[in-house]
């Protein structure tokens, strides 16, 4: 069975800082996907990437990155110079390979507050 | 596009009243999902559909039906609330080819009393 673990539950950090929110998983499959999503005070939940377990390189896209090391089952995610609204709840996932049925496993999220 | 939307976006029942959630999306997505999030448990599968007359059971379907007569729509049914299906719904879709991002919609806060 896959799990995905997020061991941080509460992240406080000051304006500026950089911050690295943790994603451990685990999977029988050879062949899997990673998640980020991003859930805002008001509620919704955004997509921030996807990363498939063939590609280990490293992403960055402005302000964040995100490093995948299968070696220890990590997908680790980096925002730097953090902002007040990058404030949120951080969801790490991960879908098993197996096509139309294919389902999206969750940790339990970490909550990132970004004081000014 | 619209992308996933779902009403009410708000909702308060009493223990024993049903219900339906609305979804529907309009990305011409095969797959179909609903899920709940309670604080401190992230987000759980209920159920999940991978097209039109085709459903299936995630993690937590106890207490609720779906349905799929047309790709844009899959509503969520509460046959009997109770005070612990109080939570957070969300629907989701994506395309059907494994390893898609899922889209979700804006979500329900559904209280039991």
């Amino acid at each position: 069975a896959q799990k995905v673990t997020q061991a941080q539950t509460e992240i406080s950090v000051v304006e500026k800082e950089d911050v690295t929110l943790d994603c451990v998983y685990e999977t029988r499959d050879t062949t899997y996907y990673l998640f980020w999503y991003k859930q805002p005070p008001s509620g919704e939940l955004v997509f921030l990437i996807r990363r498939n377990s063939f590609d280990e390189q490293n992403e960055i896209s402005g302000r964040y990155s995100w490093n995948f090391q299968k070696s220890t089952s990590s997908f680790n995610f980096t925002i730097t110079a953090s902002q007040v609204v990058d404030s949120a709840v951080y969801f790490c996932a991960l879908s098993e390979p197996t096509g139309a049925n294919s389902k999206l496993t969750f940790g339990k999220g970490i909550t990132l507050s970004v004081r000014p | 596009n619209a992308g996933v939307t779902q009403t009410p976006k708000f909702q308060v029942l009493k223990t024993g009243q049903s219900m339906t959630l609305q979804c529907a999306q309009d990305m011409n997505h095969e797959y179909m999902s609903w899920y709940r999030q309670d604080p401190g448990m992230g987000l759980r599968l209920i159920h999940y559909s991978v097209g039109a007359g085709i459903t299936d059971q995630g993690e937590v379907p106890n207490g609720y039906n779906v349905s799929r007569s047309t790709t844009e729509d899959f509503p969520l049914r509460l046959l009997s609330a109770a005070p612990s299906q109080t939570s957070v719904y969300f629907c989701a879709s994506r395309g059907l080819a494994g390893g898609r991002e899922q889209y979700f919609g804006p979500g329900t806060r559904l209280t039991v009393t």
